[in-house]
Order: C-alpha cells, then structure tokens, then sequence
C-alpha cells in the first residue's frame, strides 16, 4: 500500500521556467512533509519540509504547497536551472513517529538548457 | 563538519555469505535510521536506533536481518545469508533530534548479490 504517491516518473521543463512537482498521500495522520533531491551515486539531500499547520513554505526558489484536505503538496521550483537536474523525492511522517519517513518513488527532473 | 559517512559505498556478495554495512552519523547526532531503496522504488524505512537501543525495528525483515548503534563505534546494519532479493540501495540518516526536524542522509551503500 503505497502511502505516499509521486504519480509522475520524469518531468522535464526548459531552463528559466517553472518546475512542478507533485505528490498526494493517502493517511490523513500525516502532518510532517519534506522534499529530498537525490543525484545518481549519492544519498537524498534535504531540500524544503513544510508542517501541516501551513499551506506553503518558500525558501529561495523553491516553495512547498500542502493541501490538507485533498491530501496533495506540491514543490515549485522557479526559475529552474540545469543544476536542478535530479530526482526528488516527496516524504511524509506523522507526530507519533516523526522519525519514520514514509517516501514517494521520485519524479526523474530535467532541466533542458 | 563532516557529513553521515557510509562505508562501503559498494559491496558484492554472493548468495549465502554476511554483508556488514556501516554509518558514522554526524557529529552530535544520536539518532540513526537506516533506509532501503531497492530499484525503481522510494525508500524504505528499516530501523531507527539511538546509541545502544533500537528504538523501532518495524521496517527491518525478522530473518537474516539485525541493526545495532554501539556506544562507539559505528551504526552496522548486518545481512546474513544473503539472497539476490537484498540487492539494494541502503542508505543512512542521522539527526540530533526525534522531534521531527530533517534528517540528513549518508551517500550509501550499493550492495550487489551476485
């Protein structure tokens, strides 16, 4: 039972314009969302979290939108750039196990020069 | 500031023989998790341990599989008998804290049973 779902393999978007990528979770005990970006050969790197006492968290070029009542997040990534090439991973958890992240199977960006 | 130090970065076994896989967390962090990406899947959570215990082993397999975070020392994760099926990704996390905050990941280790 996939948990936490990132419905889009790949995305590619040309350089300079705005990347979304999507992610819907399906237990409503979720309240603690992250966003990791993994290159081949290396471990996730943390990118953006957000709680679930807000909508949206911006830092930089990248934004995290969380619906909570389609049970839906979103990162943007604005203005993409070719560096931004990787997978990112959507991640979940719950207060009564915060350790515990429960992660999507990724969505393959590519950032066209 | 050195980062989560996993070693090997690549291990081949064959069938039937012990796979030892090790992390050094972060300085100052006491919270390791270790996590499985077999292919074209997420990751999967395994284990979480603080120095000596494990605190939550529900996502570990109940055979073949253990996990421990000496007082010195490493974290090991330890695959005995090895079968094709544990050929996988498994990466290590480390944080100072279980409330919540991210938990940064170690580079991993590519384990290949041949």
């Amino acid at each position: 039972d996939q948990q936490v779902k990132q419905n889009s393999p790949s995305l590619s978007v040309q350089e300079g314009r705005i990347s979304i990528l999507n992610c819907d979770y399906t237990n409503s005990m979720f309240d603690y969302f992250l966003w990791y970006k993994k290159y081949p050969a290396e471990g996730p790197t943390f990118l953006i979290s957000i709680s679930s006492i807000k909508d949206k968290n911006e830092d930089g070029r990248f934004t995290v939108f969380l619906n909570k009542s389609a049970k839906h997040l979103s990162l943007h990534i604005v203005p993409s750039q070719p560096g931004d090439s990787a997978v990112y991973f959507c991640a979940a958890s719950a207060s009564s196990g915060t350790y515990k992240y429960i992660f999507g199977t990724g969505t393959r960006l590519k950032v066209l020069a | 500031n050195a980062g989560v130090m996993q070693n090997p970065r690549h291990l081949v076994r064959r069938r039937g023989q012990e796979a030892r896989l090790r992390c050094s967390p972060m300085k100052g962090h006491s919270h390791v998790y270790w996590y499985r990406q077999l292919p074209e899947e997420g990751l999967k959570f395994m284990v979480y341990l603080q120095k000596e215990n494990i605190i939550d082993e529900s996502g570990m397999p109940k055979e073949r599989f253990s996990a421990e975070f000496p007082k010195e020392g490493p974290s090991i994760l330890r695959i005995q008998q090895v079968v094709r099926g544990d050929s996988a990704a498994y990466f290590c996390a480390s944080s100072p804290s279980r409330d919540g905050t991210e938990a940064f990941f170690g580079q991993g280790t590519r384990l290949t049973v041949v």
